[in-house]
Order: structure tokens, then sequence, then C-alpha cells
């Protein structure tokens, strides 16, 4: 079965400047998608970036971008000239058939 | 952009009550919508994959009794938890594909509280 692993729990940053999130799963597939969710404390799940596992370039949508590597199936997250409304939540997930979300990353940003 | 309407928001319902939990899809139509659980400061566990027009595929562990799920529509699918106890007091949240759209991700709904006395 696929498993996702997110190894920070929590994760502060000091605002404007830059924070990675770490993900890394297990799967034998060699085509699926990845995705980050952010999930404030409305609970909405919102999504912030996908990346499909045929495309070698890493994934970016604004002030957020990824480092995949599909190798190492590592998926992190960076975030850049944090801001306060990007305090949330941060679920890391795979999909194949179906998605399979890690732990979770709470993310705080220090004014 | 897509958006998936869950309703309601937060229910608090006496033991031993049935809770209908509805997920539509605003504007965009759906054969296949998922059911998740969320405990609190925990991630979103599938509970079951709704597909319209046949029966739901229930994770392992799940009660297939306990949480009836009904896709009778492209825009809708219902979630009962029967028969509800404090055990099953949760956060659950829906999702929705475009079925028009290939490899388009998932909307996700706002999600129900659920609170069982």
């Amino acid at each position: 079965a696929q498993t996702v692993t997110q190894s920070q729990p929590e994760m502060s940053v000091q605002e404007a400047e830059t924070v990675t999130l770490s993900c890394t799963y297990d799967t034998s597939e060699s085509d699926y998608y990845l995705f980050w969710y952010k999930q404030p404390p409305s609970r909405q799940m919102i999504l912030v970036i996908r990346q499909e596992a045929y495309k070698q370039q890493n994934a970016t949508e604004n002030r957020f971008s990824v480092n995949f590597q599909k190798a190492a199936k590592s998926f992190s997250l960076k975030i850049s000239d944090s801001q306060l409304g990007d305090a949330a939540m941060y679920f890391c997930a795979y999909e194949e058939s179906k998605l399979v979300f890690g732990q979770g990353t709470r993310l705080t940003i220090n004014p | 952009g897509a958006v998936v309407s869950q309703h309601p928001s937060r229910v608090i319902c006496k033991s031993g009550t049935s809770v209908k939990i509805e997920c539509r899809s605003l504007d965009f139509q759906a054969t296949t919508m998922f059911w998740y659980r969320q405990f609190p400061k925990k991630s979103l566990m599938l509970m079951a994959t709704s597909n319209e027009g046949s029966k739901a595929t229930y994770e392992q562990g799940v009660e297939k009794d306990k949480f009836l799920i009904n896709h009778a529509s492209l825009t809708l699918s219902t979630l009962t938890v029967t028969s509800a106890h404090p055990e099953d007091s949760s956060f659950y949240i829906c999702s929705a594909s475009e079925w028009t759209v290939s490899n388009q991700p998932q909307h996700f709904g706002d999600g129900t509280r659920l609170s069982i006395l």
C-alpha cells in the first residue's frame, strides 16, 4: 500500500522568510500525482500545488514551488516570502487511484 | 472554479440518531465522490469511494451498514451515519472530481462537524 510521510509535525518561519516542508512517499507505481493541500482553521482543504510524476520539471504556483525527486520519492514544498495567511496545516498527498494523505505539518508564521 | 458544497456544516444530536450529510458538486458533474473522516489534529482518512449509479467502495475497517452512501445523481452523494454514537463524532469531508475532464484534482467540500451527545 502507498504511504505518505511528513516528518515535521510543526514548523515555524518568520514573515517574509522562506520555509520548506518535507514529504516522502512509498509506491511501486511509475505514474501518479502528488499534491500539497492547505487546511486553515476553517478546515477547508485548499489545493496549493500539484505535480505529475511523469513530468521532470518542478511545479510552481507563485510563491509556492516543489522539489520533486522521483528516484528518492521525495516531494518537498517551498514557500517563499511567507505571509501571515500561509499559517495552516499542510498535507502532502499521493494519488494513483485514490488520495493518500500524510500526517500533516502545522505551519506557524511569526510576524 | 469547481465548487463542492457540503451540508450541514455542523450537527449536534443525541446518541442513536441517524444523520445524513450531503455533498453536491455545484457547477460540474462528478461520477465519483469521496468521503473522508478527520479526527482532531489528525490527517484525512478515506472512508469510501462513491460511484454514481452503483454501490460505494468502502475502505478496510469501515462499516458499510454504519456509514450508508448513496450517489443517485452526477451532482449529489449522501453519507448517512446510522444509529450514531459518541465514537462517531468527527469531522467528515467529501470531495469530487469532474468526470468530463481527465486527471483533474479533487475539489473538497467545507466539511461537516458531527457531535454525538
